[in-house]
């Protein structure tokens, strides 16, 4: 089974509202990463947090850690019609395993 | 080159058939992974290889799938008597750094159907 599992499974909204996904694990992690695929294509690194930091910005992103639940959020704000795509959290297990354990994503459809 | 390459783009098969996919990582990258996407689905590890490390298999789900890396850089994921269960997408992606796991980069997949 996936270690990261994301909620919710699909996401509709409107251009510019914020667009709110989260993901939870169940391992020790060393950080965790979340990605985007668009439909049909490969998959594209979006932000790292580290399991010692709570919050991380990029751009539009902001990402948080609450490693005591083993939750991540990832908010993208003022969304657009091009961030419609799948979002994953990956995981970077701290058990030895050296490959990062993808969750099952959720589905984005910004509306213009 | 630039980016993670594979080939084929798009593998029609019949069952029973083997078939060979081809992942061309990033120039001077040391780690190799292959995932697995079934449609609508998440992604699923099958094998990594680092350097000259053994490769962790631990995700290779039958003995019908193998995979080399020759030269520490082209990787070939070879599936024998290929089942209709095997239609996937077949991601491959690879990371510079080394110890701790970061960013992974990945190519466009092959997409593979057994008829």
């Amino acid at each position: 089974s996936q270690q990261g599992e994301e909620d919710p499974q699909a996401l509709s909204i409107q251009e510019g509202e914020n667009a709110t996904m989260n993901c939870s694990y169940k391992t020790s992690i060393n950080n965790l990463q979340w990605y985007r695929q668009n439909s049909g294509r490969g998959l594209v690194h979006l932000i790292l947090i580290r399991s010692n930091e709570r919050e991380k910005h990029s751009g539009r992103l902001r990402v948080t850690l609450d490693t005591s639940k083993k939750s991540s959020s990832l908010l993208i704000t003022a969304s657009r019609a091009a961030d419609t795509a799948s979002y994953f959290c990956a995981t970077d297990e701290n058990t030895g395993r050296r490959a990062l354990t993808f969750g099952s994503g959720t589905r984005l459809q910004v509306q213009p | 080159g630039a980016g993670v390459s594979q080939s084929p783009s798009n593998k029609v098969t019949e069952k029973g058939k083997d078939v060979e996919l081809r992942c061309d990582p990033i120039s001077g990258h040391t780690a190799l992974y292959w995932y697995r996407q079934s449609l609508g689905q998440g992604l699923e590890f099958l094998i990594y290889f680092q350097g000259n490390s053994a490769p962790d298999k631990s995700g290779l789900p039958s003995d019908r799938f193998s995979a080399e890396r020759t030269g520490g850089s082209v990787s070939t994921l070879t599936i024998q008597r290929t089942q209709q269960e095997d239609s996937a997408v077949y991601l491959c992606a690879s990371r510079g750094t080394t110890g701790r796991t970061g960013e992974l980069f990945f190519g466009e997949g092959s997409r593979l159907t057994v008829l």
